[in-house]
């Protein structure tokens, strides 16, 4: 069953802040979460695998919430880059990492 | 993390034909994955391939249609059988290294 993304599409200026959520209806056993730019491929930003873990890589960082099953991706002081579209992959093979992904987000920063 | 190079980059192909696809790690991985893009759309996973068992396809995916091969730990192929204009769509394969999921560049396939 497909992950829940919300919002859809967000859009924000240059150091604005913005969050993603990836719900589940079934218990995952971790979340992965991309980025993919136009025309290219999605690229890893981390994965959680324990409920309450959260995870940080430079101005980007994530939560776990094992008993609601879902994710939250945390932008912070968005930047050009960060431009492009986020996806989670949610993993419920107990660890063979076949990862079932969401619709996406669309994230569009600004000057 | 992997490098991971597939070939052909794009192809354009006539219905009722067969496309394969190769894809190709830097490193030695014990899982690969093939997923399918339709553009503006999310991945959908079509198998898991492991060296020296048989994959093991999702949902709506079949062997006939799409075999697969993985002859060793750095090298898979996904063939697209009988294709038809439904099929158009970009196909990646990706590993899995330390539980970090890594995709190729991806196949852009167009079926006339």
């Amino acid at each position: 069953q497909q992950p829940v993304q919300s919002p859809q599409a967000v859009i924000l200026r240059e150091g604005e802040d913005a969050v993603i959520n990836c719900s589940s209806s079934k218990a995952l056993y971790s979340v992965h979460w991309y980025r993919q730019k136009h025309g290219e491929a999605p690229v890893f930003l981390m994965i959680l695998l324990k409920g309450g873990e959260q995870k940080g890589h430079e101005k980007i960082s994530a939560s776990f919430n094992e008993k609601k099953q879902q994710s939250s991706l945390y932008l912070t002081a968005s930047q050009l880059s960060y431009s492009g579209t986020y996806f989670c992959g949610t993993d419920f093979s107990g660890g063979y990492n076949k990862l079932i992904f969401g619709a996406g987000t669309r994230l569009a920063v600004h000057p | 993390s992997a490098v991971i190079s597939q070939k052909p980059s794009r192809d354009i192909c006539q219905r009722g034909t067969s496309l394969t696809i190769q894809c190709q790690v830097d490193s030695q991985v014990t899982m690969m994955f093939w997923y399918r893009q339709q553009p503006g759309q999310s991945l959908t996973l079509i198998a898991t391939a492991n060296q020296g068992s048989e994959a093991t396809y999702e949902s709506g995916f079949v062997i006939d249609k799409f075999p697969i091969s993985r002859p060793n730990l750095t090298f898979s192929t996904l063939t697209v059988s009988n294709m038809s204009p439904e099929d158009s769509s970009i196909y990646l394969c990706s590993v899995d290294s330390h539980d970090e999921q890594y995709f190729g560049p991806g196949t852009r396939l167009t079926v006339t």
